[in-house]
């Protein structure tokens, strides 16, 4: 079964400061991997995803992350934190689930990373 | 607008009282899955549904019914809610596409759920 972990619960950071989010997954075959943000009492929004291709995906709000197979990895990436870049993170990847009527898509997400913004 | 909305977005309740979360989405989806969410679990999907009258069981499904008569909309029904119960739920729904496309998951607000 697949699996996402994210190893960090809380990760304090300096406003202007670069910023790494990581995020490592488990899957046998090809991952989908995505990067959602949820802003305090807001659901969630997708930040990025990888599907294939360029293993460096650009995102929204300035964010970034880059895949990378042989670490099993998907860190996020922003060289510039924003104090409104003060939320959860959540890590995930997608799955195939297989049915007698076709395919459909899932998610399994990691436990999040809460992202605090020092003045 | 393309969204996916929920309601109530709060509710407070007590053991037993039969209540449901209304989901719908307006973007013709296939697919609709609901999640709950509970500090330093992460998300965690309770139930799905790839179609019409088409659904099945997520990780944490006990304690929980869904129905999905409707395209658009995924009613959570919580027959005899319980303490352990209360949290944040979350609709979501996505285009599905057999073969592992890996479609983006859009979310609803969610509703934070008490039961005391």
């Amino acid at each position: 079964a697949q699996s996402v972990t994210q190893p960090d619960i809380h990760i304090t950071v300096s406003e202007g400061a670069s910023l790494e989010l990581r995020c490592n997954y488990s899957y046998g075959a090809t991952p989908y991997l995505f990067w959602y943000v949820q802003s305090p009492g807001q659901g969630l929004q997708l930040l990025l995803k990888y599907f294939s291709g360029d293993t460096l995906v650009q995102g929204i709000k300035g964010f970034e992350a880059e895949f990378k197979r042989s670490q099993s990895s998907f860190n996020l990436r922003k060289p510039s934190v924003h104090w409104s870049d003060a939320a959860e993170y959540f890590c995930a990847v997608g799955f195939t689930r297989m049915y007698s009527g076709g395919g459909a898509d899932g998610l399994t997400f990691g436990k999040g990373t809460h992202l605090i913004i020092q003045p | 607008e393309a969204q996916v909305t929920q309601n109530p977005r709060y509710l407070i309740t007590v053991t037993g009282k039969k209540l449901t979360v209304t989901c719908s989405q307006n973007m013709n989806h296939e697919y609709m899955s609901w999640y709950r969410q509970d500090p330093g679990l992460g998300l965690r999907q309770i139930y799905y549904s790839m179609n019409v009258e088409v659904t099945d069981k997520g990780d944490v499904p006990e304690g929980y019914k869904v129905s999905r008569k409707e395209k658009r909309n995924f009613p959570l029904i919580l027959e005899s809610p319980s303490p352990n119960q209360t949290s944040l739920y979350f609709c979501a729904s996505s285009l599905s596409l057999a073969g592992g496309y890996g479609n983006e998951q859009f979310f609803g607000p969610g509703t934070r759920l008490t039961v005391l």
